[in-house]
């Protein structure tokens, strides 16, 4: 059974603080990672993607990929109350390709 | 006009009733998804393709049927409706790469 973990949250951090989502995925060979922003009834949409270990950053968001230890996590730094959301950590389970498979997600909650 | 249209956005329907739910997209990608979402339970894949094809089951595809009508199309079925498929639904297009998903607005399924 392939999974990808998260900590559902909520995750509650002031405004220009930064938020550390978590996510562990179950395939030692999974290949793209991806990070999605879902505001409530909404579509999710594609904040990052990570493909090789380390860090990615992309304006105040940072992905960071540790293959080994099957982990990905991103960092929101100055975060704002417009950055509260559901965030899902997605993950790709083979090398050829296939579909994604989601966590639960996170809900991060900015106060101001 | 939206790259990846979902029709209808909102049904109805009452237990037994054959439901469609149609997808079309303008993104000129090959791989096209259909993916639930419940409360707390984030995106769970139900099928996808590949390719006009090309039909695989996903994490939850009891009680579920698609049809891979053109590279465009891609529509899921519910042949008999039940009240614990209400839920929001989500098509998702993505190319040959490296697994990137773009996602329809959803369509708000309640079956009664």
């Amino acid at each position: 059974q392939k999974e990808v973990e998260q900590n559902s949250g909520p995750l509650s951090v002031p405004e220009g603080a930064i938020a550390s989502l978590n996510c562990t995925y179950s395939d030692r060979v999974s290949q793209s990672f991806f990070w999605y922003r879902q505001y409530s009834g909404k579509s999710p949409e594609l904040i990052m993607s990570i493909y090789s270990n380390g860090d990615k950053e992309d304006g105040r968001f940072t992905a960071q990929l540790n293959k080994a230890s099957q982990y990905v996590s991103l960092l929101i730094r100055d975060s704002q109350p417009s950055d509260s959301a559901t965030y899902l950590c997605a993950v790709t389970f083979n090398q050829a390709g296939t579909a994604l498979i989601f966590g639960k997600g996170t809900t991060l909650s900015v106060s101001s | 006009d939206a790259d990846v249209t979902q029709t209808p956005r909102n049904r109805i329907t009452k237990t037994g009733k054959r439901i469609m739910l149609e997808c079309s997209q303008t993104k000129g990608h090959d791989r096209m998804y259909w993916y639930r979402q419940d409360p707390g339970l984030g995106l769970r894949l139900i099928y996808y393709s590949f390719d006009v094809k090309d039909i695989n089951k996903g994490e939850i595809s009891d009680g579920y049927s698609v049809s891979r009508q053109a590279q465009a199309k891609f529509s899921l079925s519910l042949e008999s409706a039940i009240p614990n498929q209400t839920a929001l639904y989500f098509c998702a297009t993505s190319d040959a790469g490296r697994g990137e998903l773009f996602f329809g607005e959803g369509s708000r399924l309640t079956v009664l």
